[in-house]
């Protein structure tokens, strides 16, 4: 069973850091891309940030480019997103999403989600 | 990057068919067949419905079906059924980025 469990959301003042952990199990986790993809309260889906299988490939939505940085370590089926210079807009659900396919197929296409993990920025 | 324009909300009867619009540029949705649509019920996950314009993952019911036809892709719930209502998202390819639509209402009367 393919499960992600996301952990590292918090309360966190602007301008701040705070780094995102995702664990995944069930599958095998260097075989696919990666992403983040964020919701705000009451708010729609946003893509963050997806990194390809080997690391060799990402890519950030303008919204967080030059402040987040996304990164994985196969050797322990884990995907991160460090996130500095916070800001109020940042607040949101983040989801870690597997990519449906392997390697370099991407269609940015998430076919397992986990249950997210919220950040608050605020003074 | 500028999110795909869906309709805010659409309802329908059990048993009737309802449509959601997703519509982007060339450079998105017009561009490659790599639209997807995504169900979320309130409270959690967003769950794959469709994905390459018009495929289902396995378990989701043929009532579910995806189109496109330019910078255009669309969704169809046949035979609607209550536990239909939830919101709906587009997302496309982008290009080295995915960018998903505003989201829609689905409403069952």
């Amino acid at each position: 069973e393919v499960q992600l469990v996301e952990s590292g959301g918090g309360l966190v003042q602007p301008g701040r850091s705070l780094r995102l952990s995702c664990a995944a199990s069930g599958f095998t986790f260097d075989d696919y891309a990666m992403h983040w993809v964020r919701q705000a309260p009451g708010k729609g889906l946003e893509w963050v940030s997806g990194i390809s299988w080997n690391s060799g490939s990402i890519g950030y939505a303008d919204s967080v480019k030059g402040r987040f940085t996304i990164s994985r370590d196969n050797a322990k089926n884990s995907l991160y997103l460090q996130m500095n210079s916070l800001r109020a807009e940042d607040t949101a659900l983040y989801y870690c999403a597997k990519d449906m396919e392997p390697y370099d197929s991407s269609g940015y296409t998430f076919d397992y989600w986990g249950q997210g993990t919220l950040v608050t920025v605020s003074s | 990057q500028s999110a795909l324009t869906q309709p805010r909300s659409v309802s329908g009867s059990p048993g009737q068919s309802v449509t959601i619009s997703c519509t982007g540029t060339s450079s998105d949705v017009g561009g490659y067949n790599y639209v997807s649509w995504y169900q979320q019920h309130p409270g959690k996950a967003p769950k794959l419905m469709i994905y390459d314009v018009s495929k289902r993952p396995s378990g989701v019911p043929d009532r579910f079906s995806g189109s496109k036809s330019g910078n255009t892709a669309s969704l169809t719930i046949s035979g609607l059924q209550a536990e239909d209502e939830a919101d709906y998202y587009c997302c496309s390819y982008a290009g080295s980025s995915g960018v998903f639509g505003t989201g829609t209402k689905v409403t069952v009367l």
